[in-house]
């Protein structure tokens, strides 16, 4: 079975860092891009960010550019976000998601984990 | 690329033919995938490539279009079905998701 845990979310004060991380099991990890989601209070998702399985291509949403950093550590499967200088605007559920693809720009998230909340809050 | 979900919410009886749409903001093929969420749980991926029904996803689910212009569609209207449902496109590797369409029960 294909799982995703997440972890790492908190409350922090704005300025701050946090790293989230998210351990994939039940799948061959080098294989697949990987992403992560957020979805702040009461509000839709918003992609933040997308590494490949190789880990040599990384994309990033306009509003996260500059301050986030996604990585992964094929050793323990898992996939990184380092966010620096958190906003208020940052607070939200983040969700790490494994994408599939098909020929062609075809990408989607197949499997989701359960997300870890993020409070960005003085 | 922007997605335009409408209605951003609808309110339906059981047995109901429900239908939601997706418009781009550009042409992108048939690069979207439908999501549903229900309250407290993570987003579950129902349909992939505007067409194509995620294994294990009840068939009165289907999806359809291309271009600009997107259709998922519940045939018959299950009280498991209220949720919020989201399109996304990978037309572009600055994927993003439409703002939403949250269904209920009459």
């Amino acid at each position: 079975e294909v799982q995703l845990l997440e972890s790492g979310g908190g409350m922090v004060q704005p300025g701050g860092s946090l790293r989230l991380s998210c351990v994939s099991s039940g799948f061959i990890f080098n294989n697949y891009g990987m992403s992560w989601v957020r979805q702040a209070p009461g509000k839709g998702l918003e992609w933040v960010s997308y590494i490949s399985g190789s880990g040599g291509s990384t994309y990033y949403a306009d509003s996260v550019k500059g301050r986030f950093a996604i990585s992964r550590d094929k050793s323990k499967s898992t996939v990184y976000l380092q966010i620096n200088n958190l906003r208020a605007g940052d607070t939200a559920v983040y969700y790490c998601a494994k994408n599939e693809a098909a020929p062609g720009h075809h990408n989607w998230f197949d499997t989701w984990g359960q997300g870890t909340l993020v409070t960005v809050s003085s | 690329i922007q997605l335009t979900q409408s209605p951003s919410s609808l309110s339906a009886s059981v047995g109901d033919r429900v239908t939601i749409t997706c418009r781009a903001s550009q042409t992108i093929s048939n690069y979207v995938n439908w999501y549903q969420q229900k309250p407290g749980n993570a987003p579950k991926l129902l349909i992939y490539s505007a067409s194509t029904l995620q294994g294990g996803v009840p068939s009165r689910f289907s999806g359809s279009g291309s271009g600009s212009d997107f259709t998922l569609t519940i045939s018959s209207l299950q009280p498991e079905d209220v949720a919020t449902y989201y399109c996304q496109q990978s037309y572009i590797n600055l994927y993003t998701f439409g703002q939403g369409t949250k269904v209920d029960i009459k």
